[in-house]
């Protein structure tokens, strides 16, 4: 059982926003700001979407944005597009100098 | 563009050791972290560790136990030794540039680890 939960799977069409949830505890999301959510296409290397809750690396688009409240971190994808469909994980920094991940979400882009 | 490519035998005997080694290409391997993850069949992802490019470590509490890593700044090129295999263990082995605090920026494609008898 992994340390953050997440939904095992969301949808939507091309166009629409999705977000997907990842719950901790303050042991780890409550307590740093040290988020961050990948992407996963089979196969291929992870890819880092959002890093420190809400920040995104060179390149990738703005249509992927991250937040926090409380023991709950959420990636939102808005204008949906074929390609966003993947596996997406969330980590976090967590006390006792540690990182946890999620168990992921598998993203269909119907 | 830095790239990380995994390499190791696919199957592993229990109780041996696994070893793998992940190669730095396009950059130096410091001044940066560098990390080990899996990922067990259906199931997330696992942190296992990290390793600096002076050596200092930090390991996974559930694995401490049996993990060892070491880099080899000679060769840009960083390791994980993982004892006493079981079943449990077979996994998709990722390497990465990033630590517990650093997010991991730059990933290898996965080398798949079964370990059986």
């Amino acid at each position: 059982q992994s340390a953050l939960t997440q939904p095992a799977s969301v949808s939507g069409s091309p166009g629409q926003s999705i977000t997907i949830s990842c719950t901790g505890s303050n042991s780890d999301i409550g307590a740093y700001n040290y988020v961050s959510w990948y992407q996963h296409h089979p196969g291929k290397a992870p890819k880092v979407m959002i890093y420190d809750v809400s920040d995104r690396p060179s390149g990738i688009s703005d249509r992927f944005s991250g937040s926090k409240s409380g023991n709950t971190a959420s990636l939102t994808i808005s204008g949906l597009q074929a390609e966003d469909e993947a596996h997406y994980y969330c980590s976090s920094y967590a006390s006792g100098s540690t990182l946890v991940f999620g168990g992921g979400t598998k993203l269909t882009v119907l | 563009q830095v790239q990380l490519q995994e390499s190791g035998p696919g199957l592993v005997k229990p109780p041996e050791t696994l070893s793998l080694t992940c190669t730095v290409s396009g950059d130096s391997i410091g001044p940066y972290y560098w990390s080990w993850i899996r990922q067990s069949p259906g199931k997330g992802l696992e942190w296992i560790g990290y390793i600096s490019y002076r050596g200092i470590t930090n390991y996974n509490p559930s694995l401490k136990s049996r993990v060892t890593m070491s880099v080899d700044t000679s060769k840009n090129q960083f390791s994980l030794n993982l004892n006493f295999v079981t079943a449990a263990d077979t996994a998709v082995y990722y390497c990465a540039r990033g630590a517990d605090d650093i997010p991991m920026d730059v990933w290898g494609k996965g080398i798949t680890v079964s370990v059986s008898s």
